[in-house]
């Protein structure tokens, strides 16, 4: 069964750092496009990262130069490195797999609330 | 970015109605569009994939058409479980998936 589990997330003042992780079970992730998204609340979804099989990674305008995504192999985890946190970064952070020649996000973690704030 | 603009915004049906959601692309995308349902508090589910594909499990009250840059999720009959909100993606640039705004669909 695939599963996707976040952790990571809390309360961080401004200008803070936090890294998320996205544990999962079922499939290999390194073998998987795997994205990171969040949703502020109130608001709707919105792409956040990507990191394909191959190891290239991308991001949101939004996020470029502050957050990082990465995964460790052995653990099967998936990261979010994130940097300079502001408060427009508040949100719910899902990890979620892609997949199929049309990409679709087929299986998605439960989220992890990350906010921002003094 | 290619940007994806849905509309309504936010609707209001009955149980049994028959709703259509549009998603509108800023650029032609061919098929390369997926439907999602977020229910309060939970993460988003895919429901079609490809444009049309319904996946396995959602009920085949559910239907999506189009290609190019306009597309449609419909719901044949309502059901109670089916007020969510539901949100298009395009993934014809991978780089940078982005989604539609959201459709709230509410019980009337």
């Amino acid at each position: 069964e695939v599963q996707l589990v976040e952790s990571g997330g809390g309360l961080i003042q401004p200008g803070g750092s936090l890294r998320l992780s996205c544990a999962a079970s079922g499939f290999t992730v390194s073998s998987n496009y795997m994205s990171w998204v969040r949703q502020a609340p109130g608001k709707g979804l919105e792409w956040v990262s990507a990191i394909y099989s191959g190891g290239s990674t991308y991001y949101a305008d939004s996020v470029k130069g502050r957050f990082t995504i990465s995964r460790d192999n052995s653990k099967n985890t998936l990261y979010l490195q994130m940097n300079s946190l502001r408060a427009e970064d508040t949100a719910v952070y899902y990890c979620a797999r892609g997949h199929g020649n049309i990409l679709r996000f087929d299986y998605w973690g439960q989220g992890t609330l990350v906010t921002v704030s003094s | 970015d290619i940007q994806m603009t849905q509309s309504p915004s936010s609707l209001s049906a009955s149980v049994g109605d028959r709703v259509t959601i549009t998603c509108r692309a800023s650029q032609s995308i061919s098929t390369y569009l997926n439907w999602y349902q977020q229910n309060p508090g939970k993460a988003p589910n895919l429901l079609i994939s490809a444009a049309s594909s319904l996946q396995s499990g959602v009920p085949s009250r559910f239907s999506g058409s189009g290609s190019g840059t306009d597309f449609t999720l419909t719901i044949s009959s309502l059901q109670p479980e089916d007020f969510a909100t539901y949100y298009c993606q395009q993934s014809y640039t991978t780089v940078s998936i982005t989604f539609g705004q959201g459709t709230r669909l509410e019980i009337k």
